[in-house]
């Protein structure tokens, strides 16, 4: 089966690091995705990591380790507007179908 | 450019009506879907499609059917709408290309009375 484990809810302050984790497990894997979902707004794009490593994009990084099935995003220089939901998505092999973690919320105080 | 558009942002249905829902993308898009987010549950996969033509089930296809007659559009039907399927529903579409990410549309919240 598929399954995808976040954290349900984070809290941390304006300026402050955070990091918010995923744990995967799935039949094939293609790819792992993180957006960002504002209340009551639609999911963007944050990242894709189908390697292992690091990516980073400016204040936002990704980290996959397949063979641990984990993932993890890291938010620095947390700005009160980086208050939101975050998925972590993982595609199949095949390219087809992408399943979501029912995601994490993030609150960013002063 | 308008991305992904959806078709009608809110509305509100009785038990047992039907409705259908639109989605458009203006991107040349190979692969679109229909996702559905409730409380606590993230998205769930409805239906999706692969290209004009064809469709395929997804997490939680049951009460729902899909039809992908031009390229650019995916339409969602409920046929006879029940109170579970009161949520906010999802477009979503991407090219056939590896790593490209789903644009989302910006959803339409369904209440079932």
């Amino acid at each position: 089966g598929q399954n995808i484990d976040q954290p349900t809810e984070m809290t941390a302050t304006e300026g402050a690091i955070v990091q918010i984790n995923c744990t995967y497990q799935t039949s094939g894997f293609n790819g792992l995705f993180w957006y960002q979902q504002h209340a009551g707004e639609a999911p963007t794009f944050l990242s894709y990591n189908v390697l292992d490593g690091l990516e980073e994009k400016g204040r936002f990084s990704s980290f996959l380790s397949r063979s641990k099935g984990y993932s993890y995003l890291l938010l620095k220089e947390l700005q009160m507007k980086d208050s939101a939901s975050y998925l972590c998505a993982v595609r199949s092999t095949g390219g087809f179908k992408t399943i979501f973690g029912a995601g994490t919320r993030l609150f960013v105080k002063a | 450019n308008a991305g992904v558009t959806q078709t009608p942002k809110f509305r509100v249905l009785k038990t047992g009506q039907s409705m259908t829902l639109l989605c458009a993308q203006d991107m040349n898009h190979e692969y679109m879907y229909w996702y559905r987010q409730d409380p606590g549950m993230g998205l769930r996969l409805i239906h999706y499609s692969v290209g004009e033509g064809t469709t395929a089930k997804g997490e939680v296809p049951d009460g729902y059917n899909v039809s992908r007659l031009k390229k650019q559009n995916f339409l969602l039907g409920l046929e006879s709408a029940a109170p579970s399927q009161t949520s906010v529903y999802f477009c979503a579409s991407t090219s056939r290309m590896g790593g490209d990410t789903q644009y989302f549309g910006p959803g339409t919240r369904l209440t079932v009375l």
